[in-house]
């Protein structure tokens, strides 16, 4: 089974500066994808990036890029320039991939999420 | 585009009460899901579809019921609620891995839900 961990409960930076939120994942499959959600506190789930397993090439958009470590099973996100708006939980998640889709392999496997608060 | 929306956003029950959680989306997406999120955790499956006329458990399907009977809706039912259903409940779609779009789930507002 596959498992996500978030080693950080709650972190702080300050606006205009950079934090990174780490995330590690446990599982034997070779063909996946991870990604990172945002839940500000309207709730609403939102994806901030996506990261396939094949592609050595990490992720980015606009200001939030990823670390993707295969072998150490580790996918951090970095963000920068932090802005207010970007306070919220962040959540780390996984997800099976097969071409025989009709099993599980769609369904995403949450860590249990930073919270992340962007100070003035 | 509404995307995926979710009725109610809010919902009172007592213990022993029925409800019904209405998903909807209006993307074409094939496969759809319902989550449950409690406090210092993250999201756990509850039941999901990979199309119109289906559905498999989750990680925590007891206690909940749904069905799909049209392609844009997929419906999630309490029975017979209980305080440990207390929970905000997330619905989410995606397309078919590999044969169009990006296979991200979308996720609609959220229902909070809390049985008493």
């Amino acid at each position: 089974a596959q498992t996500v961990t978030q080693s950080q409960p709650e972190m702080s930076v300050q606006e205009a500066e950079t934090v990174t939120l780490s995330c590690t994942y446990d599982t034997s499959e070779n063909n996946y994808y991870l990604f990172w959600y945002k839940q500000p506190p309207s709730r609403q789930m939102i994806l901030v990036i996506r990261q396939e397993a094949y592609k050595q090439q990490n992720a980015t958009e606009n200001r939030f890029s990823v670390n993707f470590q295969k072998a150490a099973k580790s996918f951090s996100l970095k963000i920068s320039d932090s802005q207010l708006g970007d306070t919220a939980m962040y959540f780390c998640a996984f997800m099976k991939w097969g071409r025989n889709y009709g099993g599980s392999q769609g369904n995403l496997i949450f860590g249990k999420g930073t919270k992340l608060s962007v100070k003035p | 585009n509404a995307g995926v929306t979710q009725t109610p956003k809010f919902r009172v029950l007592k213990t022993g009460q029925s409800m019904t959680l209405l998903c909807a989306q209006d993307m074409n997406h094939e496969y759809m899901y319902w989550y449950r999120q409690d406090p210092g955790m993250g999201l756990r499956l509850i039941h999901y579809s990979v199309g119109e006329g289906t559905t498999a458990k989750g990680e925590v399907p007891d206690g909940y019921n749904v069905s799909r009977l049209k392609k844009q809706n997929f419906l999630l039912g309490l029975e017979s609620a209980a305080p440990s259903q207390t929970s905000v409940y997330f619905c989410a779609s995606s397309y078919i891995q590999g044969k169009g779009g990006t296979d991200t789930q979308y996720f609609g507002p959220g229902t909070r839900l809390t049985v008493l």
